[in-house]
């Protein structure tokens, strides 16, 4: 089952943050959070594993609360690179890897 | 560059024909999944193979089918294609079974079905 992204869309003035969440119906096993620049091809940014560990590096980190089956996307000082659609990806025991219909960021200077 | 590596990049077929999609996965990764994206539209998971094994189904038609070789490179088939077929077909490595580890997706080869 796909999960659910918000918000569908997010501008923003380069410096500023933001936070983009995922959730799921169902129990997960894993979130992945995947980057596509247009016309390119989506780019790994980190996985979370059940555990409710939060991960990161630089700017960009992320956190997965297993009990409400969410995962959040923050960016901080945003960066005028970090414009492009961010999916997330979601496994759980009934499927593979199935990703949100995705959140368009876009970073104005 | 990812290391994963999709063949044709562009693909333009009239509605009824049949095509084939080539991907060779990252060197050393067993696994492999297909994902379709449609004009600005999310990835679609359509079917995953780990070391020839179908191992997971998505949302595949019928109409499509795909197989892993033994020398691990993967081919979609798409047939009776359709004008809603027209998107970009991804296809993506890992070298675990299950989602757990990341995936490396090719460049893509986009189709369009006139």
């Amino acid at each position: 089952q796909q999960p659910v992204q918000s918000p569908q869309a997010v501008i923003l003035r380069e410096g500023e943050d933001a936070v983009i969440n995922c959730s799921s119906s169902k129990a997960l096993y894993s979130v992945h959070w995947y980057r596509q620049k247009h016309g390119e091809a989506p780019v790994f940014l980190m996985i979370l594993l059940k555990g409710g560990e939060q991960k990161g590096h630089e700017k960009i980190s992320a956190s997965f609360n297993e009990k409400k089956q969410q995962s959040s996307l923050y960016l901080t000082a945003s960066q005028l690179s970090y414009s492009g659609t961010y999916f997330c990806g979601t496994e759980t025991s009934g499927s593979r890897l199935t990703f949100g219909e995705g959140t368009q960021l876009t970073v104005n200077p | 560059d990812s290391g994963v590596t999709q063949t044709p990049k562009h693909l333009i077929t009239a509605t009824g024909q049949r095509v084939t999609l080539r991907c060779s996965p990252r060197s050393g990764d067993l696994s492999v999944y297909w994902y379709q994206q449609s004009l600005d539209q999310g990835l679609q998971f359509l079917i995953q193979y780990y070391n020839g094994e179908e191992r997971a189904k998505g949302n595949i038609l019928e109409r499509f089918s795909a197989q892993q070789f033994p020398d691990l490179h993967s081919e979609l088939n798409l047939s009776s294609l359709e004008l809603g077929d027209s998107a970009l077909y991804f296809c993506a490595s890992s070298s675990t079974p299950s989602g757990t580890g990341e995936l490396f997706f090719g460049e893509g080869s986009r189709l369009t079905v006139l």
